[in-house]
């Protein structure tokens, strides 16, 4: 069974700061992976995921995600972060079986100061 | 579009009433999801429909029911609730092999549930 840890439970970074969310995961195969993002009260964003081909992959709002096989993680970045990023991260990750064994990471809560 | 919808949005009922949520999508999904989600906590599987048949079902409680009438709706059917059951209750779907993009999971805004 797969499973996801993010290590950080809550993140602060200035508004202009670059960011990064930390994401590794557990699962014998090449998994899929995704970043969703969560505003308060909301339902979850698809912010980008990878299948398989170029390990960096671009998502919306300006998101980026490297997958590192050999660190079994799926960081996400964003090189410079706006007020309305504030809001909560979540990495999952799907088994290739037709993706119902989707197991979500714990959440990190990014706030960001003005 | 990529575009799950629920109604209704939010919901207050009593342990003795009976309601239903309702989701849809018309994205020729044909897998369908309802996760449960408590504050500050990731949210938690509870059922999946894959082609119309319920093929998981996480252990959930029996007063919460599941129906999926067709390939675009997924009800939640919710009778004697307990107040710990108060939670934003989101439904997801997605495509199956074969569809392309498998395993991607667009979800809806959820319906927040408050039981008194």
């Amino acid at each position: 069974a797969q499973s996801v840890t993010q290590p950080d439970i809550h993140i602060t970074v200035s508004e202009g700061a670059s960011l990064e969310l930390r994401c590794n995961y557990s699962y014998g195969a090449t998994p899929y992976l995704f970043w969703y993002v969560q505003s308060p009260g909301q339902g979850l964003q698809l912010l980008l995921k990878y299948f398989s081909g170029d390990t960096l992959v671009q998502g919306i709002k300006g998101f980026e995600a490297e997958f590192k096989r050999s660190q079994s993680s799926f960081n996400l970045r964003k090189p410079s972060v706006h007020w309305s990023d504030a809001a909560e991260y979540f990495c999952a990750v799907g088994a290739r079986n037709y993706g119902q064994n989707f197991v979500f990471g714990p959440g990190t809560r990014l706030s960001v100061l003005p | 579009d990529t575009e799950v919808t629920q109604t209704p949005k939010h919901l207050v009922m009593g342990m003795t009433n009976k309601k239903s949520l309702k989701c849809e999508q018309h994205m020729g999904h044909r897998a369908m999801y309802w996760y449960k989600q408590k504050a500050k906590k990731p949210p938690e599987l509870m059922f999946v429909y894959s082609y119309e048949k319920l093929s998981i079902n996480e252990s959930v409680p029996s007063r919460f029911s599941p129906e999926c009438p067709n390939s675009s709706l997924l009800n939640l059917h919710l009778h004697a609730l307990q107040p710990e059951d108060s939670a934003l209750y989101l439904c997801a779907s997605s495509p199956l092999t074969g569809q392309g993009a498998e395993g991607t999971q667009y979800f809806g805004p959820g319906t927040r549930l408050l039981v008194l």
